[in-house]
């Protein structure tokens, strides 16, 4: 089935400095990915729509600037936090959809960030 | 705009038994895509089950099946022979399927306990 691979896993980023996050669709090509936040035994709220080859879209109250979406290749996408503060600290979800099975998506396993 | 209602914060359950997990939905919407996902404590997001509003049969996989009520909106799913590795938050979610942006909504989750 479908793969995501969302890297890394975890990581502890010092206050003012930024982080990259990625997400790839490893068997399959992705023109949409998703980036979702959680904050602890919270439901994912929607960041931002990556699109291949144009620019992201970002929901309402989502920094553009802060939370930058690069989606170059039709398996990556990527989630910069820059210059990263405390209150950014949560975990993040992207998801891609694999138009070949389906209207589901598959949700990579996520990214514990926690800014110090 | 659509919306996702899951009214049980936590439910319990014993192992070998049933459960039943609700959701209510608004859309002004005919055709979209309803699910079930399941979060473990590793936080990876697994798909239970999917419905298509089209649909009249409610979707079954193995021992999850849903009732769905599309003109009450609602979509509930129940768990047979519920057992300790069901324990996980569950996530209803609706996708919206106009101008073709398929961004999920999700629901606030219902925390599930299978106790032994």
């Amino acid at each position: 089935g479908a793969v995501v691979s969302q890297h890394p896993s975890w990581v502890i980023c010092k206050s003012g400095t930024s982080v990259k996050i990625e997400c790839r669709s490893l068997d399959f090509q992705a023109t949409t990915m998703f980036w979702y936040r959680q904050f602890p035994k919270q439901s994912l709220m929607l960041m931002a729509t990556s699109n291949e080859g144009s620019k992201a879209t970002y929901e309402q109250g989502v920094e553009k600037d802060k939370f930058l979406i690069n989606h170059a290749s039709l398996t990556l996408s990527t989630l910069t936090v820059t210059s990263a503060h405390p209150e950014d600290s949560s975990f993040y979800i992207c998801s891609a959809r694999d138009l070949g099975t389906g209207s589901g998506y598959t949700f990579g396993s996520g990214t514990r960030l926690t800014v110090v | 705009a659509q919306t996702v209602t899951q009214s049980q914060p936590e439910m319990s359950v014993q192992e070998a038994e049933t459960v039943t997990l609700s959701c209510t939905y608004d859309t002004s919407e005919s055709n979209y895509y309803l699910f079930w996902y399941k979060q473990p404590p590793s936080r990876q997001m697994i798909l239970v089950i999917r419905q298509e509003a089209y649909k009249q049969q409610n979707a079954t996989e193995n021992r999850f099946s849903v009732n769905f009520q599309k003109a009450a909106k609602s979509f509930s799913l129940k768990i047979s022979d519920s057992q300790l590795g069901d324990t996980a938050m569950y996530f209803c979610a609706f996708i919206q399927t106009t101008s073709g942006t398929y961004k999920y909504i999700f629901g606030t989750g219902t925390r599930l306990k299978v106790l032994a």
